[in-house]
């Protein structure tokens, strides 16, 4: 069965420094990963994805995922903090083999950025 | 083109009434999903529609709610007997199915269920 781990609910960083978003998965076959971002009273935003192709991902505003299969890991990584990337982050999996279910979703991690 | 959107974007309601969430989904995605996000809970999926098949309703908490999708396309979540603990922002998402992989939901702004 899938699962998956968001290691930190809550992460803060100055704004320019580096971010770190840790996810772990747990799947039986090769996974269809995720990471939204939800800000305050909006909805959720698809942020990249990963489907079995590269395993390094870009996603929008500057994020980019790396899949390591052998740490079951889909990290959430920005070079440079924005004031405008203080949300809630989660990291999704996503039921895969050919069925078209539902998402798994991390319990999320908030990431505030400091001036 | 448009997203996924959702109406209302706030209801209070009455311990004990009954009520409708609608959601419209992009037009041509033949998935529609609808979640629950409690404070502290996370995202809890509730129903799944795809296409013309029978939905996945695996989610569903309890037999007070119920959803239909109309020609494919428009979704009413019903919640009848609201209880205090129904007190979440249900969301609903859309994806166009067409392949192997888990396709990407596009979620809209969610409706913030109040029962008081």
């Amino acid at each position: 069965a899938q699962s998956v781990t968001q290691l930190d609910s809550h992460v803060s960083v100055s704004e320019g420094t580096p971010v770190l978003l840790r996810c772990n998965y747990s799947s039986s076959y090769s996974p269809s990963l995720f990471w939204y971002v939800q800000h305050p009273n909006k909805g959720l935003q698809l942020l990249l994805k990963y489907t079995s192709a590269a395993t390094l991902v870009k996603g929008i505003n500057g994020f980019e995922a790396e899949f390591k299969k052998s740490e079951t890991s889909f990290h959430l990584t920005k070079p440079s903090a924005h004031m405008s990337d203080a949300a809630e982050y989660f990291c999704v999996v996503g039921l895969d083999g050919g069925s078209q279910g539902n998402l798994i979703f991390g319990k999320g991690t908030k990431l505030s950025v400091k001036p | 083109g448009a997203g996924v959107s959702q109406s209302p974007s706030n209801k209070v309601t009455e311990k004990g009434k009954d009520v409708e969430l609608r959601c419209d989904p992009i037009s041509g995605h033949t998935a529609l999903y609808w979640y629950r996000q409690s404070l502290g809970q996370g995202l809890e999926f509730l129903i799944y529609f795809q296409g013309n098949s029978a939905p996945d309703k695996s989610g569903l908490p309890s037999d007070r709610f119920s959803a239909e999708r109309t020609g494919g396309s428009v979704s009413t979540l019903t919640i009848q007997r609201t209880q205090q603990e129904d007190s979440a922002v249900y969301l609903c998402a859309s994806s166009f199915v067409g392949g192997p992989s888990t396709d990407t939901q596009y979620f809209g702004p969610g409706t913030r269920l109040t029962v008081l």
